[in-house]
């Protein structure tokens, strides 16, 4: 399973977006991306996945690098209830592992 | 819609005690279900995950097992419990087919003293 890596904080103004990037180097042409949040005391929550194009839902839009090596999660305006810690997941097969992720502060 | 059950919410045990968590998950059929650990501060531990009925995979050696003993009920166990099994316990499921992503439940916080 590959590897992934982020950034341990981040912080963001409210209203403004947020772009949280994700490295991971050594993915294989079958994993996907898979990107979750956790707010205090909750489970995981999963916010989107992607392959190889970009992606948009409701919550959020994923961007990957046209090598996959790396990709980034934008949410387009930041709102407070958007902290939390994000985590970059890549996945084949039935295992998710998951790293210490980014702890998101958004500033009012 | 799927939903997903776990309970307790809380659980203070003292060491050497045995523990069962369950987990279950309403409308769907043949899940993959997982259990993960989240100590302090930390990130998640993977620590068993099950395709199908009687079907385990242990991602680290413990003194915790889990079972399947129905297709949609997951349950976690130890006969004795460690101090360093405290923690914040996570069941989840995610689809059988294709890419399907991890629905996590409402998690347990268990407390060894």
């Amino acid at each position: 399973d590959a590897k992934t890596t982020q950034p341990n904080s981040m912080e963001s103004n409210e209203e403004e977006p947020v772009h949280l990037p994700c490295n991971h180097s050594t993915i294989s042409g079958t994993d996907y991306i898979h990107w979750y949040r956790q707010l205090p005391s909750q489970g995981p929550e999963y916010v989107i996945h992607g392959l190889t194009s970009n992606v948009n839902n409701r919550m959020a839009s994923l961007a990957i690098a046209e090598d996959r090596k790396s990709s980034t999660l934008i949410l387009h305006r930041a709102t407070l209830r958007d902290a939390a810690v994000y985590y970059c997941i890549s996945n084949t097969g039935n295992q998710f592992y998951f790293g210490t992720g980014t702890s998101l502060t958004v500033i009012p | 819609s799927q939903t997903i059950h776990q309970w307790p919410a809380t659980l203070v045990q003292p060491v050497g005690s045995p523990l069962s968590l369950e987990c279950t998950v309403e409308g769907t059929s043949n899940p993959n279900l997982y259990w993960y650990r989240q100590a302090a501060g930390r990130g998640l531990q993977l620590l068993f995950y099950s395709v199908g009925i009687g079907q385990i995979s242990s991602e680290v050696p413990q003194n915790l097992s889990a079972s399947r003993p129905q297709d949609r009920q997951f349950i976690l166990s130890s006969k004795k419990l460690l101090l360093s099994d405290s923690g914040f316990y996570l069941c989840a499921w995610s689809g059988s087919g294709g890419p399907s992503p991890l629905h996590f439940g409402n998690g347990t916080r268990l407390t060894v003293t």
